[in-house]
C-alpha cells in the first residue's frame, strides 16, 4: 500500500539552530513531493515541492527540502530556526501522471517546538 | 486574488441538525476538493470537482454528506443528521487543473456537534 511517514511527532530546537523534519514516502514510480506548514485554526499553507530535477528544493520562509531517491525520503530543513517557525508540518505525495486527487496522501504532520 | 475563503469559521450545532459549509475557491482554479481533519492528524480526502463535476468520492462521505459546485466557482459541503463523529476541521482547497500544482487551503470550517 502507498504510504508517507512522518516518524517524528514532535520535533524540540533552539532559535538559531538547524532543524530537519523528517518525511519518507512508499509510492511507485516518481511521485510529486509537498510540504505545507499549518498554524493554529488555520489550513495548511504551500511550503515547497519537488517535481523533477534539483534534488534540493527551496521554498516559502527560507525552508528547503533534500529529495533523496535512494532513501525515498523527501526531509525539510531550515538552517537557522525561528521562534516564528513553530508550527505543524505536513509531507505530502502525489504519485505522477495521475490525475486522481484521492490519491494525494498526507503525513500524519510533525509538530515543530522552536525554543527561544 | 484574496485566496480559498471558508464560511462560516466555527459552526455549533445539535446532534441530528444539517449544516451546511461555503467555499469560495481562487478565481483562476478548477480543481476544488474537500478535507476533514480530525485534532493531530493529517487531511483526510472527502470528495473533488472539476469545474461543476464531482469526480471522485471518498469512502468516509456517508449518504449524510453532499457536496456542490453547481456553476463551476464556489461549492457548498452538507452534512445531514449531524452526529457527533463529525465534529471536525473541514478544510477547502483549490488548484490549477494540473497534478504539480498545490493545493491552495482555506482557513476551514470548525463543526462541533453537541
Amino acid at each position: 500500500a502507498q504510504s508517507v511517514a512522518q516518524p517524528e511527532d514532535q520535533v524540540n530546537v533552539a532559535e538559531g539552530n538547524p532543524l530537519t523534519v523528517k518525511c519518507t514516502y512508499s509510492v511507485s514510480g516518481n511521485p510529486y513531493l509537498f510540504w505545507y506548514v499549518q498554524y493554529p485554526n488555520r489550513g495548511l499553507q504551500f511550503l515547497l515541492k519537488y517535481i523533477t530535477g534539483d534534488n534540493l528544493v527551496k521554498g516559502s520562509y527560507g525552508f528547503e527540502a533534500e529529495f533523496n531517491k535512494s532513501q525515498t525520503s523527501f526531509h525539510l530543513k531550515k538552517p537557522s530556526a525561528l521562534v516564528s517557525d513553530s508550527a505543524l508540518y505536513f509531507c505530502a505525495v502525489r504519485p505522477p501522471f495521475h490525475s486522481s486527487a484521492s490519491k494525494i496522501i498526507f503525513g500524519s504532520g510533525t509538530r515543530l517546538s522552536i525554543r527561544p | 486574488d484574496t485566496g480559498v475563503s471558508q464560511n462560516p469559521r466555527h459552526k455549533i450545532t445539535k446532534r441530528g441538525q444539517n449544516v451546511t459549509f461555503r467555499c469560495d475557491p481562487i478565481s483562476e482554479h478548477n480543481r476544488l476538493y474537500w478535507y476533514r481533519q480530525t485534532l493531530g492528524q493529517g487531511p483526510e480526502f472527502l470528495t473533488y470537482f472539476q469545474n461543476e463535476a464531482q469526480l471522485e468520492k471518498s469512502r468516509l462521505l456517508s449518504d449524510r454528506f453532499s457536496a456542490e459546485r453547481p456553476k463551476g466557482s464556489f461549492s457548498t459541503l452538507e452534512i445531514q443528521r449531524t452526529e457527533q463523529g463529525d465534529s471536525a476541521m473541514y478544510l477547502c482547497a483549490s488548484s490549477l487543473d494540473e497534478s504539480r500544482s498545490p493545493l491552495h487551503f482555506g482557513n476551514g470550517t470548525r463543526l462541533t456537534v453537541t
